[in-house]
């Protein structure tokens, strides 16, 4: 069974801070990987998806990176502001029908 | 150009009522999925839907829950006799034909089980 594992759970940096989310899975064999922000009380926006043969993809301040064989990925934002603000999920697909989320990082972002 | 939507937004209701809650995917979507969210948790599969089909439940999906996607258009999540272990954001996706992991999610459904 698939596990997906996100750390840290929460995150308060000062606005222009360059900060670092971190997602491991246990089963590496998965056809990609999927980071998504999640407003308070809201339905999820997918960031960036990561094909398994990819090594990274980068959206404007976002830079998502995947070590399948390590079963690792890590999202990169680079200068922090407020509207970052948000819980960072990140999803696996294995090839099977639904995606697997991890618990999500809380990333608070101060003026 | 609309996205998921989902109706209503929030429901609060008493412990044993039933309640029932909507999804309507993007036009063309064939696939249909819903995921239940609880507060600090990420969200977790309940079902999903390739047309009118339901081709897979989540052992989370007890015998009160039921949902349904007659002509594979819109879809109903009934919960009957709700608990408290209800309470939590319910979400709707859909994906596009050959994109099974290009979900996209609608604003949810907040159920409060009082």
């Amino acid at each position: 069974k698939q596990e997906v594992t996100q750390i840290p759970a929460a995150l308060s940096v000062p606005e222009g801070e360059n900060l670092v989310l971190n997602c491991s899975f246990t089963d590496s064999a998965i056809y990609n990987l999927q980071w998504f922000r999640q407003d308070p009380g809201k339905g999820l926006t997918s960031l960036l998806l990561i094909q398994s043969s990819q090594r990274e993809q980068t959206s404007g301040r976002l830079n998502a990176s995947l070590d399948k064989s390590s079963g690792r990925s890590t999202l990169y934002i680079a200068a922090s502001q407020p509207g970052d603000s948000a819980t960072y999920l990140c999803a696996v697909w294995s090839g099977y029908s639904t995606l697997t989320f991890g618990k999500g990082t809380m990333l608070l972002v101060s003026p | 150009d609309t996205g998921v939507s989902q109706d209503p937004r929030h429901k609060i209701t008493k412990r044993g009522q039933n309640v029932t809650f909507r999804c309507d995917p993007i036009s063309e979507h064939n696939r249909l999925y819903w995921y239940r969210q609880t507060l600090g948790q990420g969200p977790e599969f309940l079902t999903y839907f390739q047309n009118e089909a339901q081709l897979e439940k989540s052992r989370l999906l007890s015998d009160r829950f039921s949902a349904e996607r007659p002509k594979g258009s819109f879809s109903t999540l009934e919960i009957q006799r709700t608990e408290q272990g209800d309470s939590a954001m319910y979400l709707c996706a859909s994906s596009p034909p050959g994109g099974a992991y290009e979900q996209y999610f609608g604003p949810g459904t907040r159920l409060t089980v009082t």
